[in-house]
């Protein structure tokens, strides 16, 4: 089935910090979501992306579509203590039926104060 | 009140003990999910609804069943726990109409198979 590559697998910053994570595919895909995970909750989704090149804003978190429909970018700016969770990218296919998702491994998030 | 209620939130078994995690959601969706979090595997899908009489195998169904019983009740069961069952397990909804296909996803249920 399709993979989606997820780096970094973690990462600890000092707050203030800039971020940047990144998701590879194998496919195609014509849809890109990232979703946060803050600890002892449920993932909640971010950004969403529709098309190639888009590049999407929400508050500090920017998120872009790769042009080869194969990649996405999530960069956070400005870190703050509560950015702390697990980061998930997901993608959908072209072949994908219904709302089929496939998700990274996602990208542990540490953040010191 | 979370949307998306899974109960129980954290519970230990021990290997071969039937196990059964229910899921409940009040957001009105026809669409609703199980999946399974991993350490550096991120979320799998084990299975999905698309309405009441309609149940699918996901990526990682062996070893579960699901029963829709109601558009608002969808629940995981393991029939038989073996130790690499020990997970997060999430429920989730989504609406069939969403551009983005949007999961709204339970708060999780942590399983410990000894």
């Amino acid at each position: 089935g399709q993979q989606l590559n997820q780096s970094p697998q973690s990462m600890f910053i000092q707050e203030g910090e800039d971020v940047s994570m990144n998701c590879t595919s194998s496919s195609i895909f014509n849809t890109w979501l990232w979703y946060k995970q803050d600890p002892g909750e449920g993932p909640v989704l971010l950004i969403a992306l529709y098309k190639a090149g888009e590049l999407t804003s929400n508050g500090r978190l920017t998120a872009q579509f790769g042009i080869t429909r194969k990649d996405s970018f999530l960069n956070i700016s400005a870190s703050i203590p509560s950015d702390v969770g697990i980061y998930f990218c997901a993608g959908r296919g072209l072949r994908n039926a219904g709302n089929m998702l496939t998700f990274g491994g996602g990208t542990r998030l540490m953040v010191k104060p | 009140d979370a949307d998306v209620t899974q109960t129980p939130r954290n519970r230990i078994t021990k290997t071969g003990k039937r196990i059964m995690l229910e899921c409940s959601q009040t957001k009105g969706h026809d669409r609703m999910y199980w999946y399974r979090q991993d350490p550096g595997l991120g979320l799998r899908l084990i299975y999905y609804s698309f309405d009441v009489k309609d149940i699918n195998k996901g990526e990682i169904s062996d070893g579960y069943s699901v029963s829709r019983q109601a558009q608002a009740k969808f629940s995981l069961s393991l029939e038989s726990a073996i130790p690499n069952q020990t997970a997060l397990y999430f429920c989730a909804t989504s609406e069939p109409g969403s551009l983005a296909g949007e999961l709204f996803f339970g708060e999780g249920s942590r399983l410990t198979v000894l």
